[in-house]
């Protein structure tokens, strides 16, 4: 299994412009959620899907949407970049039975 | 509100020495623990978790965790550290009040000195 993935690694976006952050997993888990790394800051989550069709808004969704079509994927959209959406993504994914996380390598995007 | 706190952003220990990160969680109901840990370059992995039972629990690499009730509570400890224990430690709270919707603290910096 290649667990969780994410595309690209690194992106550097200049203001207004727009990007989907590719994240895939093969284990077949139903959870699958977005979180932004910020120092100092943990983890916050974005969004996050119990399900392909079903996704909803975490602790900071603003500036950002989803779509769950399948399973295996939970791409994340930035329509309008903006200096403050610099940071590190994780998606991460889990069966409905268990609480453990898994997570993808990251991308680290920048805004200027 | 539930939120996580860790009380360190930053430690710095030689190797040999022993580990408490420490880490205090206000969230109702009942809860599941976590202790995740990022070394350098690579992605979060699970360390150790508590869901019910013994509160002492044990994770990889040595490291356990013991959940307090009364003090909210779940430290980490660790009684030799390594150089390769370096990493970023993170304390997570989920429970059946937030939809199981994990809340993460702001992460604790190790730094163990050869």
């Amino acid at each position: 299994n290649a667990g969780v993935t994410q595309t690209p690694k690194f992106r550097i976006l200049k203001i207004g412009q727009s990007m989907t952050l590719q994240c895939a997993q093969d284990m077949n888990h139903n959870y699958m959620y977005w979180y932004r790394q910020d120092p100092g800051m943990g983890l916050k989550l974005i969004y996050y899907s119990v399900g392909a069709g079903i996704t909803d808004k975490g602790e900071v969704p603003n500036g950002y949407n989803v779509s769950r079509s399948t399973t295996e994927d939970f791409p994340l959209r930035l329509e309008l970049a903006a200096p403050s959406q610099t940071s590190v993504y994780f998606c991460a994914s889990r069966l409905t039975d268990s609480h453990e996380q898994y997570f993808g390598p990251g991308t680290r995007l920048t805004v200027t | 509100a539930q939120s996580v706190s860790q009380h360190n952003h930053h430690v710095i220990l030689s190797e040999a020495a022993s580990l408490e990160l420490g880490c205090n969680y206000s969230y109702g109901g009942t809860v599941n623990l976590f202790w995740y840990v990022q070394y350098p370059g690579q992605h979060l992995q699970l360390l150790l978790k508590y869901f019910s039972g013994d509160p002492l629990v044990k994770g990889i690499k040595g490291f356990e965790a013991e959940f307090i009730k009364s003090k909210f509570s779940f430290n980490l400890r660790k009684p030799s550290v390594q150089w390769s224990d370096t990493a970023e430690y993170f304390c997570a709270v989920n429970g059946n009040t937030g939809g199981f919707k994990t809340i993460f603290g702001a992460g604790t910096r190790l730094f163990v000195k050869a």
